[in-house]
């Protein structure tokens, strides 16, 4: 059974500051997501890693992804109040041959960016 | 990017009747869309894998006789809960999977709760 875990979940930061998220999981995959969930709302796709070694960015968020440590990371550069949200990191398992499919969340972290 | 639509939006209606949620691929094509749940403070969590043309497949411990869902074409899929209780009370989100593309686009999100 695929494990997602996510820490910290939660995370109170000033802005200004940066900080990680960490995504571990179980399995092998090489198709990870991270998704952004403003409260009372769905998911907003942040990004899509498909490879050992990809590494995104969008503004001050950079997402990067090791396939062998079964390891992403989100960071946060210079935090905005606007980056306040749950974050969630979620594994791809179709096509592996393991007959699951869909995604399987992390249990997200909940990031509070005080002025 | 691709949209993905849901109706309604949010439901009250009363213990054991049934509601059906649509959920719809606005300006592509989805072979496969998918049906999550996420009740308050917690994770998404996979319900049923919906193909066109064929039968859905439902994750363990998700009652495919209460959750019905059709896939009745390449732009819509709907999610019955059939004679619904408070328990079924939830936030239920779909997504949908482009023919040619990695990421899955998920919709607005279904807010039921039973009375």
């Amino acid at each position: 059974e695929l494990k997602v875990e996510q820490n910290p979940l939660f995370l109170s930061m000033q802005e200004g500051k940066n900080y990680t998220i960490y995504c571990n999981y179980s399995t092998t995959s090489d198709r990870l997501y991270w998704y952004r969930q403003d409260p009372g709302k769905s998911l907003e796709s942040l990004f899509v890693l498909l490879s050992n070694g990809a590494v995104k960015q969008e503004g001050r968020l950079m997402a990067s992804l090791d396939t062998k440590a079964r390891l992403s990371t989100l960071h946060i550069t210079a935090a905005v109040h606007d980056l306040s949200a749950t974050y969630f990191c979620a594994v791809d398992m179709t096509g592996s041959g393991g007959g699951a499919d869909g995604l399987t969340f992390g249990k997200g972290t909940h990031l509070i960016i005080q002025p | 990017g691709a949209v993905v639509s849901q109706h309604p939006s949010r439901v009250i209606c009363k213990s054991g009747t049934s509601v059906k949620i649509e959920c719809r691929s606005l300006d592509f094509q989805a072979t496969t869309m998918f049906w999550y749940r996420q009740f308050p403070k917690q994770s998404l969590m996979l319900m049923a894998t919906s193909n066109e043309g064929s039968k859905a497949t439902y994750e363990q411990g998700v009652e495919k006789d209460k959750f019905l869902i059709n896939h009745a074409s390449l732009t819509l899929s709907t999610l019955t809960v059939t004679s619904a209780h408070p328990e079924d009370s939830s936030f239920y989100i779909c997504s949908a999977r482009q023919v040619i593309e990695e990421t899955q686009y998920f919709g607005p999100g279904t807010r039921l709760l039973v009375l």
